[in-house]
């Protein structure tokens, strides 16, 4: 059994520019989630994705979108980068949403750690 | 608003001693309460989740509580070690499976 897994693993990019970010879901997973982690802070909730659709959203401007593709696993794109959007962006797989005892437990990835300049 | 708040923000404790930390939330509407680690740079390890139906949660030396009455979650840490060392995270579950909130976290560093 694979565990989530995110690409690239660092990334450095200019204000104004566009960024995408993979993530790959746990086997047997179909619901993804991402947060963005500033430096010294607990992780805040973007999106997240059940079966192909967007299933809550968090507090975040239009230009983060998201895509989840038919094998699960999903992409983050991030349009007009701000200074303000460096920060480790976390995915977070789990099985179905509601499913109890353990089925909501989030599993995460290591991390794509953004830095804009 | 939902917020979590784990106090202190860091810790250091002797190698042996046991390892109290701290999480709150304002709503007790709480659909489960699941604790991280963190290690420098990285991703986050699930430890613990409970769901609201439940009292505590144990793996190994770990034990987590949950009081919704009071929002409050402990996790505990028993006999402490150099490896234990990391950020603890609690994260409140709110609608099914839907969205974490997170604390700030709790920096733990335990003393050889």
């Amino acid at each position: 059994e694979t565990g989530v897994t995110q690409s690239p693993t660092h990334l450095i990019k200019t204000r104004g520019q566009q960024v995408t970010l993979r993530c790959s879901s746990q086997s047997g997973h179909n619901t993804v989630s991402w947060y963005q982690q500033a430096l010294g802070q607990g992780p805040q909730f973007i999106f997240q994705y059940y079966r192909e659709e967007e299933n809550g959203r968090g507090n975040f401007p239009p230009r983060f979108s998201g895509l989840q593709f038919p094998n699960y696993s999903s992409e983050l794109n991030v349009n007009a980068l701000e200074l303000d959007d460096s920060a480790l962006y976390l995915c977070a797989s789990s099985a179905v949403p509601g499913q109890g005892k353990g089925g909501d437990t989030q599993y995460f990835g290591p991390g794509t750690r953004l830095t804009v300049l | 608003k939902q917020e979590v708040t784990q106090i202190p923000a860091a810790l250091s404790v002797p190698e042996g001693e046991n390892l109290v930390l701290n999480c709150s939330f304002t709503d007790s509407a709480i659909y489960n309460l699941q604790w991280f680690r963190q290690d420098p740079g990285k991703g986050l390890t699930s430890l613990l989740l409970i769901q609201s139906s439940q009292r505590e949660q144990t793996s190994g030396r770990l034990n987590a509580s949950l009081d919704k009455s009071s929002g409050r979650s402990t996790l505990y840490i028993a006999a402490s070690q150099p490896g234990d060392s990391a950020t603890y995270l609690c994260a409140r579950g709110g609608a099914a499976g839907n969205k974490l909130t997170f604390g700030g976290g709790t920096r733990v560093l335990v003393k050889p």
